[in-house]
C-alpha cells in the first residue's frame, strides 16, 4: 500500500467554524489531490498540487482552499464550514514512476458539519 | 472534455457466476482508463488500467476489461464471483498527459450465497 495518511480519520464540527484536514505522504509523489466522495457523485475533484506551493482548483473548489509547503504535506482547510460540505474526503498522490494518472488513495477522513 | 457514464448504479449477481460491470467514456483524445475498486469504509484500490498497449487488461482479484474504442466502452467482467467481490466499483478517465481524473458515479455490487 502506498504510505499515505489522512488525518483526522473522522470529525464533527458547528457551521461557521474552520476546518483543516491533513494528508500526509511517505512516498515523494510529486502530485497531490484533495476529493470529497457523496452519494450519487463518484469522487470529485476540490484541488491538487503538482508540486510544493503549486497548486490548482478542481471541479468543486468553492469554499476550499490547500497548501503545500512540503512535498509529503497537502492540508486542506475549509475557512467556515458549511453543512453542505458533510462528505467523506480522500486525499491522492501520483507521479513518482512518471505516470502521473495512476493515483493512490488514503484511507479518507469523514467530516460532519452541524 | 472527459466524461464517464457507468450504466448500473446496483448490479446483483450470485456467488460463482459471472459479473459485468458497464462503462462508457467520451474523450476528445486518446484515454487512459482505469476501474478502482472501494470495499465498505474504505479507500479506493486501483483494479487495472489502460493506457492504449493492449485492449484487453488485466487486472487483480480475476478482473479484466476491454476497451472498444468503436463502442466507447470499458466494461469490467469477471468469469466467477466470490463474496469478498461486493464492493463499489469506479470507472474512471484521464486524458493523454493529464494528472486529473474523471470519475464515474459507481456501481455496487452486491454477491448473494
Amino acid at each position: 500500500d502506498a504510505g499515505i495518511t489522512q488525518s483526522p480519520r473522522h470529525k464533527v464540527t458547528e457551521t461557521g467554524t474552520p476546518v483543516t484536514l491533513r494528508c500526509h505522504q511517505t512516498e515523494n509523489h510529486r502530485y497531490m489531490y484533495w476529493y470529497r466522495q457523496d452519494p450519487g457523485h463518484g469522487l470529485r475533484l476540490i484541488h491538487y498540487s503538482y508540486g510544493v506551493k503549486d497548486t490548482d482548483k478542481g471541479e468543486v473548489s468553492d469554499g476550499y482552499s490547500v497548501s503545500r509547503s512540503k512535498t509529503e504535506d497537502f492540508l486542506l482547510t475549509l475557512e467556515s464550514a458549511t453543512s453542505s460540505q458533510t462528505s467523506v474526503y480522500f486525499c491522492a498522490i501520483s507521479g513518482l514512476a512518471g505516470d502521473a494518472s495512476e493515483q493512490y488513495f488514503g484511507p479518507g477522513t469523514r467530516l460532519t458539519v452541524t | 472534455a472527459q466524461s464517464v457514464t457507468q450504466l448500473d448504479s446496483h448490479v446483483s449477481v450470485s456467488e460463482g457466476t459471472p459479473v459485468l460491470l458497464r462503462c462508457n467514456y467520451s474523450s476528445s483524445y486518446s484515454p487512459s482508463l482505469f476501474w478502482y475498486v472501494q470495499h465498505p469504509n474504505k479507500g479506493l484500490q486501483l483494479l487495472l488500467k489502460y493506457t492504449s498497449a493492449a485492449t484487453l487488461v488485466k487486472g487483480i482479484n480475476g478482473f479484466e476489461a476491454e476497451f472498444k474504442k468503436s463502442e466507447t466502452s470499458f466494461h469490467l467482467t469477471k468469469p466467477s464471483a466470490h463474496m469478498s467481490d461486493a464492493a463499489e466499483y469506479f470507472c474512471v478517465v484521464s486524458g493523454k498527459g493529464a494528472q486529473k481524473l474523471v470519475f464515474g458515479q459507481g456501481t455496487r455490487l452486491t454477491i448473494n450465497p
